[in-house]
């Protein structure tokens, strides 16, 4: 079963404006992930924030965690057409093994020009 | 880098064939992880390696599924007999060990599997 809810499914927005898409779930876990997908491509990891982290920047993208609300955002600053993809979170947990990652519905961003 | 690799890219057979899927993961990752997709239920792991051994394989849907790793550099998904609901894009990912990995995981470009 999936672990994480994101929301919106999809979200349309103009190059130039912010978009920001939620992630909830549902156990505890050792760290949280957003990953991008473009069409007919396979994923490509952005970002971690870790259980005891809040808040986490990389270039235009800002993270937030709230493991009380155990919900976490993605803030893309300064959208570009390029910036059109699949966007989901994944939730790590620790397992004997190693992490184990369990992927959220995702959004579907669209950034026209 | 190459990434990961997988073959083939593109699989169009009959239902109650054999499928084998492959994956190279990138050198030097000693996790690989099996990925299903389909829009109906989404981004599903099947199974997972750590240093070649199975360690996960509660996401694998019935007998029909079946995984190996016979070495670090080289793993295989094989379905038989496919059905037509097995039709989905089938990931693998590679990883450097957990939880020291700040990058995540590593996707290949996908196989795109469709059961007539």
């Amino acid at each position: 079963s999936q672990q994480g809810e994101e929301d919106p499914q999809a979200l349309s927005i103009q190059e130039g404006e912010n978009a920001t898409m939620n992630c909830s779930y549902k156990t505890s876990i050792n760290n949280l992930q957003w990953y991008r997908q473009n069409s007919g491509r396979g994923l490509v990891h952005l970002i971690l924030i870790r259980s005891n982290e809040r808040e986490k920047h990389s270039g235009r993208l800002r993270v937030t965690l709230d493991t009380s609300k155990k919900s976490s955002s993605l803030l893309i600053t300064a959208s570009r057409a390029a910036d059109t993809a699949s966007y989901f979170c994944a939730t790590s947990i620790l397992t004997g093994g190693g992490n184990k990652l369990t992927f959220g519905t995702g959004t579907q961003l669209k950034v026209e020009l | 880098d190459a990434g990961v690799i997988q073959s083939p890219r593109h699989e169009v057979t009959e239902m109650g064939q054999e499928v084998t899927l492959r994956c190279k993961p990138i050198s030097g990752h000693n996790s690989l992880f099996w990925y299903r997709q389909t829009m109906m239920r989404g981004l599903e792991l099947l199974i997972y390696f750590n240093n070649n051994v199975p360690i996960d394989d509660s996401g694998m849907p019935e007998d029909r599924f079946s995984a190996k790793m016979p070495n670090a550099s080289f793993s295989t998904l094989k379905i038989q007999p496919s059905e037509p609901r097995d039709s989905a894009v089938y990931f693998c990912a590679s990883s450097l060990p957990g939880p020291i990995s700040d990058r995540g995981q590593f996707f290949g470009p996908g196989t795109r599997l469709t059961v007539l």
